[in-house]
């Protein structure tokens, strides 16, 4: 996993709170993307940033989720006002950039919503 | 929508067999990226392809990406209990999309 680094690894959260992700690419990288992988499902694209720049997030739900990639510290993903459908694993890769097309995968928040 | 198919879903063979996986989809990508995903961990790169017909060898493992860069195969000789993991394929669209498409994998089983 190359030093993409996700914290926490595992996320208990009950109904109603918020589960804050957080992302640090590889040193170089400007690029991160944000997937989701449900139980028995493949990963799914949620969100594409930059430093200060959110590109696409045409794969994320419009509510409750956002995501950010600030000039200094890690990207977040944060999810308002959890429902038991946001148990999963979230996954976040960083790349060097467009046309760099190698994404570099993080070890994952677990998250679970009781 | 582009969707990647791969099979078998689930593999389980002995220590010295060979084997192969396919992902296959409708659609044309740009390039193709196998990635490797052990329990509990994040997926890991083993090989991008890029030109249709491409072949390229890691060690035991042999990936093709086919010549209308619609599907692409994973062969792997003479299997290790190593090798045992789930194996997914995912493609890039290209024109500007940086999205991969992920299937949802082959789950391998390498018996001793």
């Amino acid at each position: 996993n190359a030093g993409v680094m996700q914290n926490p690894r595992h996320l208990v959260r009950r109904r109603g709170q918020e589960a804050r992700l957080r992302c640090s690419p590889m040193k170089g990288h400007s690029h991160v993307y944000w997937y989701r992988q449900l139980p028995e499902e493949g990963l799914k694209f949620m969100v594409y940033l930059q430093k200060e720049n959110i590109i696409d997030e045409s794969g994320m739900p419009k509510e409750r989720f956002s995501a950010e990639f600030p000039k200094e510290g890690p990207s977040i993903l944060r999810i308002q006002q959890v429902v038991r459908g946001d148990s999963a694993a979230y996954f976040c890769a960083s790349t060097l950039g467009p046309p760099e097309y190698e994404q570099y995968f993080g070890p994952g928040t677990r998250l679970t919503v009781t | 929508t582009q969707l990647l198919e791969q099979s078998p879903q689930f593999l389980s063979i002995q220590e010295g067999e060979n084997l192969t996986v396919y992902c296959n989809s409708s659609s044309v990508f740009s390039s193709l990226q196998w990635y490797r995903q052990e329990p509990g961990e994040g997926p890991v790169l083993l090989v991008t392809v890029v030109t249709g017909g491409e072949v390229k060898k890691l060690k035991r493992l042999t990936f093709q990406f086919g010549d209308a860069r619609k599907d692409s195969s994973l062969h792997i000789t003479a299997a290790q209990p190593g090798d045992t993991g789930l194996y997914l394929c995912a493609g890039e669209p290209g024109a500007g999309s940086y999205q991969l498409t992920f299937g949802k994998g082959t789950k391998l089983s390498v018996i001793p």
